[in-house]
Protein backbone atom coordinates (compact mmCIF):
# COMPACT_ATOMS: atom_id res chain seq x y z
CA UNK A 1 0.00 0.00 0.00
CA UNK A 2 1.00 3.52 -0.87
CA UNK A 3 1.59 5.60 2.01
CA UNK A 4 3.67 7.83 4.62
CA UNK A 5 4.44 6.26 7.84
CA UNK A 6 5.52 7.98 10.79
CA UNK A 7 7.08 6.78 13.78
CA UNK A 8 6.52 7.20 16.85
CA UNK A 9 2.81 8.19 16.63
CA UNK A 10 2.56 9.35 20.17
CA UNK A 11 6.04 10.53 22.27
CA UNK A 12 5.95 11.92 25.66
CA UNK A 13 9.66 13.47 26.34
CA UNK A 14 11.44 16.15 28.68
CA UNK A 15 13.21 19.01 28.48
CA UNK A 16 16.51 18.72 26.70
CA UNK A 17 16.55 15.08 25.92
CA UNK A 18 17.09 14.90 22.25
CA UNK A 19 14.44 12.90 19.98
CA UNK A 20 14.05 11.73 16.31
CA UNK A 21 10.74 11.45 14.30
CA UNK A 22 11.12 9.13 11.48
CA UNK A 23 8.94 9.78 8.16
CA UNK A 24 9.25 7.38 4.99
CA UNK A 25 7.16 7.04 2.47
CA UNK A 26 7.21 4.03 -0.32
CA UNK A 27 5.96 5.98 -3.70
CA UNK A 28 9.40 6.89 -4.84
CA UNK A 29 8.32 10.44 -4.00
CA UNK A 30 11.62 13.29 -4.93
CA UNK A 31 9.94 15.77 -2.34
CA UNK A 32 9.64 15.89 1.53
CA UNK A 33 8.75 18.05 3.95
CA UNK A 34 7.51 18.77 7.64
CA UNK A 35 4.39 20.61 9.01
CA UNK A 36 3.34 21.10 12.52
CA UNK A 37 -0.19 22.00 12.98
CA UNK A 38 -1.32 23.86 16.45
CA UNK A 39 -4.31 24.87 17.45
CA UNK A 40 -5.32 28.82 15.99
CA UNK A 41 -1.81 28.56 14.02
CA UNK A 42 -3.00 26.12 11.63
CA UNK A 43 -0.40 23.86 10.03
CA UNK A 44 3.37 25.43 9.15
CA UNK A 45 6.37 24.30 7.35
CA UNK A 46 9.52 23.36 9.17
CA UNK A 47 11.58 21.95 6.34
CA UNK A 48 11.72 20.43 3.20
CA UNK A 49 13.38 18.38 0.79
CA UNK A 50 13.67 18.14 -3.02
CA UNK A 51 15.83 15.29 -3.41
CA UNK A 52 18.24 13.42 -1.40
CA UNK A 53 20.70 15.69 0.30
CA UNK A 54 18.93 18.66 -0.52
CA UNK A 55 17.34 20.29 2.22
CA UNK A 56 15.83 23.77 2.98
CA UNK A 57 14.39 25.92 6.26
CA UNK A 58 10.30 26.06 5.70
CA UNK A 59 8.51 28.65 7.94
CA UNK A 60 9.17 27.74 11.36
CA UNK A 61 12.63 25.61 11.24
CA UNK A 62 14.38 26.90 14.68
CA UNK A 63 15.04 24.06 16.94
CA UNK A 64 14.55 21.48 13.92
CA UNK A 65 17.04 19.35 12.30
CA UNK A 66 16.43 17.13 8.81
CA UNK A 67 18.38 15.11 6.87
CA UNK A 68 17.85 13.04 3.60
CA UNK A 69 20.35 10.47 3.16
CA UNK A 70 18.01 8.26 1.55
CA UNK A 71 15.08 9.13 -0.83
CA UNK A 72 12.81 7.24 1.35
CA UNK A 73 13.12 8.69 4.40
CA UNK A 74 13.14 12.22 5.60
CA UNK A 75 13.74 11.89 10.00
CA UNK A 76 12.92 15.32 11.78
CA UNK A 77 15.47 15.49 14.48
CA UNK A 78 14.81 18.13 17.66
CA UNK A 79 18.81 17.88 19.44
CA UNK A 80 16.80 19.86 22.64
CA UNK A 81 13.44 19.91 22.11
CA UNK A 82 11.96 22.19 24.50
CA UNK A 83 7.82 22.73 25.80
CA UNK A 84 6.83 25.32 22.86
CA UNK A 85 7.86 22.13 20.23
CA UNK A 86 4.46 20.39 22.36
CA UNK A 87 2.81 19.75 18.87
CA UNK A 88 1.48 17.52 16.27
CA UNK A 89 3.99 16.93 13.62
CA UNK A 90 3.10 15.66 10.06
CA UNK A 91 5.07 14.71 7.42
CA UNK A 92 4.43 14.54 4.11
CA UNK A 93 5.79 13.57 0.12
CA UNK A 94 4.90 14.12 -3.39
CA UNK A 95 6.13 12.40 -6.33
CA UNK A 96 8.42 15.98 -7.94
CA UNK A 97 10.33 18.70 -6.66
CA UNK A 98 9.24 21.22 -6.41
CA UNK A 99 5.69 19.38 -5.90
CA UNK A 100 3.22 19.88 -8.87
CA UNK A 101 1.07 16.76 -7.84
CA UNK A 102 -0.89 15.62 -4.51
CA UNK A 103 0.97 15.96 -1.13
CA UNK A 104 0.29 13.02 0.66
CA UNK A 105 0.93 13.47 4.37
CA UNK A 106 1.20 10.68 7.17
CA UNK A 107 -0.58 9.89 10.27
CA UNK A 108 0.80 12.47 12.64
CA UNK A 109 3.26 12.56 15.50
CA UNK A 110 2.05 14.03 18.97
CA UNK A 111 4.69 15.41 20.67
CA UNK A 112 4.84 16.36 24.24
CA UNK A 113 7.56 17.80 25.61
CA UNK A 114 6.94 18.76 29.36
CA UNK B 1 1.56 37.61 1.55
CA UNK B 2 -1.06 34.43 0.52
CA UNK B 3 -3.89 33.92 3.52
CA UNK B 4 -6.28 31.19 2.89
CA UNK B 5 -9.46 31.70 4.91
CA UNK B 6 -12.56 28.73 5.62
CA UNK B 7 -15.65 29.53 6.67
CA UNK B 8 -17.74 28.72 7.94
CA UNK B 9 -15.67 27.57 10.87
CA UNK B 10 -18.03 24.73 11.80
CA UNK B 11 -21.13 23.43 10.49
CA UNK B 12 -23.99 20.70 11.18
CA UNK B 13 -26.26 19.25 9.24
CA UNK B 14 -29.10 16.38 9.20
CA UNK B 15 -27.87 13.45 7.00
CA UNK B 16 -28.70 13.39 3.76
CA UNK B 17 -28.01 17.21 3.05
CA UNK B 18 -26.26 18.40 0.55
CA UNK B 19 -24.21 20.80 1.48
CA UNK B 20 -20.91 23.47 0.42
CA UNK B 21 -17.87 24.31 2.06
CA UNK B 22 -15.65 27.64 1.31
CA UNK B 23 -11.98 28.62 0.78
CA UNK B 24 -10.92 32.23 -0.15
CA UNK B 25 -7.27 32.92 -0.89
CA UNK B 26 -5.83 36.47 -1.12
CA UNK B 27 -3.47 35.58 -4.11
CA UNK B 28 -3.96 34.55 -6.83
CA UNK B 29 -0.55 33.05 -8.28
CA UNK B 30 -1.04 29.79 -7.34
CA UNK B 31 0.21 26.28 -8.89
CA UNK B 32 -3.21 24.40 -7.58
CA UNK B 33 -5.39 24.20 -4.54
CA UNK B 34 -5.57 20.82 -2.25
CA UNK B 35 -8.65 19.43 -0.09
CA UNK B 36 -8.04 17.51 2.50
CA UNK B 37 -9.98 15.69 5.83
CA UNK B 38 -8.50 15.24 8.83
CA UNK B 39 -10.17 13.45 11.54
CA UNK B 40 -10.14 13.97 15.60
CA UNK B 41 -6.42 13.21 15.89
CA UNK B 42 -5.43 11.99 13.16
CA UNK B 43 -3.35 12.67 9.74
CA UNK B 44 -4.59 14.70 6.46
CA UNK B 45 -6.16 12.63 3.90
CA UNK B 46 -5.97 14.33 0.58
CA UNK B 47 -9.75 14.67 -1.19
CA UNK B 48 -9.35 16.36 -4.32
CA UNK B 49 -6.17 18.28 -5.94
CA UNK B 50 -7.58 21.53 -8.55
CA UNK B 51 -4.62 22.55 -10.64
CA UNK B 52 -4.63 26.52 -11.58
CA UNK B 53 -5.43 25.43 -15.03
CA UNK B 54 -8.54 23.51 -13.81
CA UNK B 55 -12.32 24.56 -12.62
CA UNK B 56 -12.96 21.47 -11.02
CA UNK B 57 -12.83 18.03 -9.93
CA UNK B 58 -14.84 15.60 -8.69
CA UNK B 59 -14.54 12.35 -6.81
CA UNK B 60 -17.60 9.99 -5.89
CA UNK B 61 -19.77 12.43 -3.69
CA UNK B 62 -17.20 14.81 -3.63
CA UNK B 63 -16.54 18.09 -5.91
CA UNK B 64 -14.48 20.70 -5.83
CA UNK B 65 -14.25 24.49 -7.82
CA UNK B 66 -11.88 26.52 -8.35
CA UNK B 67 -11.86 30.19 -9.39
CA UNK B 68 -8.53 31.43 -9.45
CA UNK B 69 -9.38 35.32 -10.55
CA UNK B 70 -11.82 35.74 -7.81
CA UNK B 71 -9.86 33.52 -4.91
CA UNK B 72 -12.52 30.77 -4.13
CA UNK B 73 -12.73 27.56 -4.24
CA UNK B 74 -15.82 25.22 -2.74
CA UNK B 75 -16.37 22.30 -1.96
CA UNK B 76 -19.68 20.26 -2.98
CA UNK B 77 -20.36 17.40 -0.58
CA UNK B 78 -23.83 15.51 -1.78
CA UNK B 79 -25.82 13.35 0.16
CA UNK B 80 -23.74 13.40 2.94
CA UNK B 81 -23.56 10.84 5.62
CA UNK B 82 -22.51 10.62 9.51
CA UNK B 83 -19.00 9.03 8.14
CA UNK B 84 -18.29 12.50 6.30
CA UNK B 85 -18.01 14.17 10.33
CA UNK B 86 -14.07 15.79 10.02
CA UNK B 87 -12.43 18.82 9.85
CA UNK B 88 -12.36 20.02 6.16
CA UNK B 89 -8.80 21.97 5.34
CA UNK B 90 -7.84 23.58 2.33
CA UNK B 91 -4.49 24.09 1.03
CA UNK B 92 -2.68 26.43 -2.13
CA UNK B 93 0.84 25.90 -3.25
CA UNK B 94 1.71 29.22 -3.91
CA UNK B 95 3.72 30.11 -7.22
CA UNK B 96 5.88 32.87 -5.45
CA UNK B 97 7.05 29.50 -3.19
CA UNK B 98 9.74 27.09 -4.56
CA UNK B 99 9.74 25.36 -1.59
CA UNK B 100 6.35 23.61 -2.45
CA UNK B 101 5.00 24.71 0.55
CA UNK B 102 1.03 24.38 1.28
CA UNK B 103 -0.94 27.23 2.87
CA UNK B 104 -3.44 25.99 4.80
CA UNK B 105 -6.51 27.55 5.96
CA UNK B 106 -8.18 26.50 9.42
CA UNK B 107 -10.25 24.35 8.51
CA UNK B 108 -14.32 23.88 8.32
CA UNK B 109 -15.57 21.49 11.01
CA UNK B 110 -18.23 19.39 9.89
CA UNK B 111 -20.71 17.22 11.64
CA UNK B 112 -23.31 15.29 9.75
CA UNK B 113 -26.34 14.35 12.25
CA UNK B 114 -28.32 10.63 12.06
Amino acid sequence: EAQVTQNPRYLITVTGKKLTVTCSQNMNHEYMSWYRQDPGLGLRQIYYSMNVEVTDKGDVPEGYKVSRKEKRNFPLILESPSPNQTSLYFCASSLSSPPQETQYFGPGTRLLVL
Amino acid sequence: KQEVTQIPAALSVPEGENLVLNCSFTDSAIYNLQWFRQDPGKGLTSLLLIQSSQREQTSGRLNASLDKSSGRSTLYIAASQPGDSATYLCAVRPFYNQGGKLIFGQGTELSVKP
